[in-house]
């Protein structure tokens, strides 16, 4: 079992669309939680970060996280054009760093 | 906050030439330092960390090698290519002392080897 799973997607929305992203991991001693967003061609970029249960919340981007279930999201509202990108989760143990593979989101105008 | 430098930005080599990657990060002191391969749809592949000047542990035998000859720059290397050495190489550093448990990320290297 890998340690981050998360769906590839690809996803497509409308524009002014509520994205819900989704990733689940396998160990509850996981303690830190990110999201990185990646445009075509660039590296990827820190978005969210948050180390407990519960929403975390920056403009228009939600992070929850779910440690019961071993599940984290992220949620995108009014989803805009420019959030076209792939969005990675990632989880730090204490002492390694571990990433989902990425979904793929477009949003269309 | 961190900025992290990666040149060049693009490469094509030819199989069999050597490589030579590098990184350098500003605004932190003491950053584990990482290197990272992404395929498409295939995620991130951790290939090198480092913990300080010197020392590098290596995730996965390959063809490639790192080194680390400054507190905060870190080289990749390759005596001689290979096909499959393609991909888009990252380097991540993570923030010296309590910011250890966040990675920020480079522009990235895209390498085509033909």
């Amino acid at each position: 079992q890998k340690e981050v799973e998360q769906d590839p997607g690809p996803l497509s929305v409308p524009e002014g669309a509520i994205v819900s992203l989704n990733c689940t991991y396998s160990n509850s001693a996981f303690q830190y939680f990110m999201w990185y967003r990646q445009y075509s061609r660039k590296g990827p970029e820190l978005l969210m970060y948050t180390y407990s249960s519960g929403n975390k919340e920056d403009g228009r981007f939600t992070a929850q996280v779910d440690k019961s279930s071993k599940y984290i999201s992220l949620f995108i509202r009014d989803s805009q054009p420019s959030d076209s990108a792939t969005y990675l989760c990632a989880v730090f143990t204490g002492n390694q760093f571990y990433f989902g593979t990425g979904t793929s989101l477009t949003v269309i105008p | 906050s961190q900025t992290i430098h990666q040149w060049p930005a693009t490469l094509v080599q030819p199989v069999g030439s050597p490589l030579s990657l590098e990184c350098t990060v500003e605004g932190t002191s003491n950053p584990n330092l990482y290197w990272y391969r992404q395929a498409a749809g295939r995620g991130l592949q951790l290939l090198f960390y480092s913990v300080g000047i010197g020392q590098i542990s290596s995730e996965v035998p390959q063809n490639l090698s790192a080194s680390r000859p400054q507190d905060r720059q870190f080289i990749l290397s390759s005596k001689k290519l290979l096909l499959s050495d393609s991909g888009f190489y990252l380097c991540a550093s993570a923030p010296g002392l309590a910011g250890r448990d966040t990675q920020y990320f480079g522009p990235g290297t895209r390498l085509t080897v033909l």
